[in-house]
């Protein structure tokens, strides 16, 4: 079965610092993998997916996470932290050969310092 | 805006009581997918409807059920409740065949 783990439930950066989010899939083939981003109070945005091709994907909002197969990673980055960056991160999986469910990690609040 | 609308933004109620959750997907999109996230379970795939025909099933209880009408919204329908149902009730939607859904505002559902 798919799983995704979200390490770290809580990341604190200074703002213009790196920003660096980790995931892990479980999966038997290369699933799918998704970010998304949730502001207080709202719903999930999409900040970017890999679904082939360029295992280096950019999203929007200056992120940007890369596919590594032999890590069975899709860490999200972004160059600057801005104090509007502090939400809640969630990576996703999503089987390819299956339905199109999406399985969630757990999260990570991102807190950003001023 | 996701394009993916949901009704009511807050519902309140007691346990025992049944409720009704509404989405309207973006226009064209024919799959509806519903979620639950709770602090305890975190986002939690409840189940897609496609065209009208349910597609996947999560952890759904019994419960509780949905439906997708012929002009593609949907509803989750919640019965007996309980308060651990207590919880953030997300639709989404997508295109046909498409991976990538686009979330509703969600629904905020509180049990007393």
């Amino acid at each position: 079965a798919q799983s995704v783990t979200q390490l770290g439930s809580h990341v604190s950066v200074s703002e213009g610092a790196l920003v660096l989010l980790r995931c892990n899939y479980s999966s038997s083939v290369p699933p799918y993998l998704f970010w998304y981003v949730q502001y207080p109070n709202q719903g999930l945005q999409l900040l970017l997916k890999y679904t082939t091709g360029a295992t280096l994907v950019k999203g929007i909002n200056g992120f940007e996470a890369e596919f590594k197969k032999s890590e069975t990673s899709f860490h999200l980055t972004k160059p600057s932290a801005h104090m509007s960056d502090a939400a809640e991160y969630f990576c996703a999986v999503s089987d390819r050969g299956g339905d199109d469910k999406i399985i969630f990690g757990k999260g990570t609040r991102l807190h950003i310092l001023p | 805006d996701s394009g993916v609308t949901q009704t009511p933004k807050h519902l309140i109620t007691a346990t025992g009581q049944r409720v009704t959750l509404r989405c309207s997907p973006r226009s064209g999109d024919l799959s509806v997918y519903w979620y639950q996230q709770s602090l305890d379970q975190g986002l939690q795939f409840l189940i897609q409807y496609y065209n009208g025909e349910e597609r996947a099933k999560g952890n759904i209880l019994e419960r509780f059920s949905a439906q997708q009408f012929p002009d593609l919204h949907s509803e989750l329908n919640l019965s007996s409740l309980e308060l651990g149902d207590s919880a953030l009730y997300f639709c989404a939607s997508s295109v046909a065949g498409g991976r990538t859904q686009y979330f509703g505002p969600g629904t905020r559902l509180t049990v007393l």
